[in-house]
């Protein structure tokens, strides 16, 4: 079956450069998750989205944004990186009337 | 936030036994579900029981639900080494989830 997809798998990037991670929902699913993981730390919740449109808000900083597109796939896009953003960042999905989400495998970004 | 909290923290047992993980949050939900991460990967999920479930099962896995209490549990029988990871449970569809359960199964 059909999982999350996202993109690139790893990332390193410098002080001040931009990343953007890209996922891609299970066909059919309609909203998406991002989610932010330190080190050693529980999953965050950043953002959602919901046909296209953002759905929910969490600890996602000014200097991130992310949208959802026609095809339903969403891009997280990260300005000004600071050493604190290294971290797995995951994208989930999921249908609206299923409670289950579904996890991407998740990006790992280095910021150097 | 309905952040779920996990207890223990870090949980080590033998191969065999068997392991309870406990989750408390703190706002009405409408369910809650059980996953499961090993090092450094995806999470997985393993487990949904509706507000009012009191108790299912899947597999080796038993979950509770005291929605009195705020509080949930993760049985997880005969534990096998392949079962360590760590275990989170989260709330309702905003998904924040706690500090989670390590578990190390020893061989």
């Amino acid at each position: 079956a059909a999982g999350v997809i996202q993109s690139p798998r790893h990332l390193i990037k410098e002080k001040r450069e931009t990343a953007t991670l890209k996922c891609y929902p299970i066909p059919r699913h309609d909203t998406v998750y991002w989610y932010q993981q330190g080190p050693g730390q529980d999953p965050q919740f950043l953002i959602s989205f919901y046909e296209k449109m953002q759905s929910d808000k969490g600890s996602i900083p000014d200097r991130f944004s992310a949208q959802q597109f026609s095809d339903y796939h969403s891009e997280l896009n990260m300005s000004s990186l600071e050493l604190g953003d290294s971290a797995l960042y995951f994208c989930a999905s999921h249908r609206v009337g299923s409670y289950e989400q579904y996890f991407g495998p998740g990006t790992r970004l280095t910021v150097t | 936030s309905q952040q779920g909290e996990e207890d223990p923290q870090a949980l080590s047992i033998q191969e065999g036994e068997n392991a309870t993980m406990n989750c408390s949050y703190k706002t009405s939900i409408n369910n809650l579900q059980w996953y499961r991460q090993n090092s450094g990967r995806g999470l997985v999920h393993l487990i949904l029981i509706r507000s009012n479930e009191r108790e299912k099962h899947s597999g080796r896995l038993r979950v509770t639900l005291d929605t009195s209490k705020k509080s949930s549990s993760l049985l997880i029988t005969a534990s096998r080494a392949a079962d360590t990871a760590s275990y989170f449970c989260a709330t309702d569809t905003k998904f924040y989830f706690g500090s989670g359960t390590k578990l190390n199964v020893k061989p």
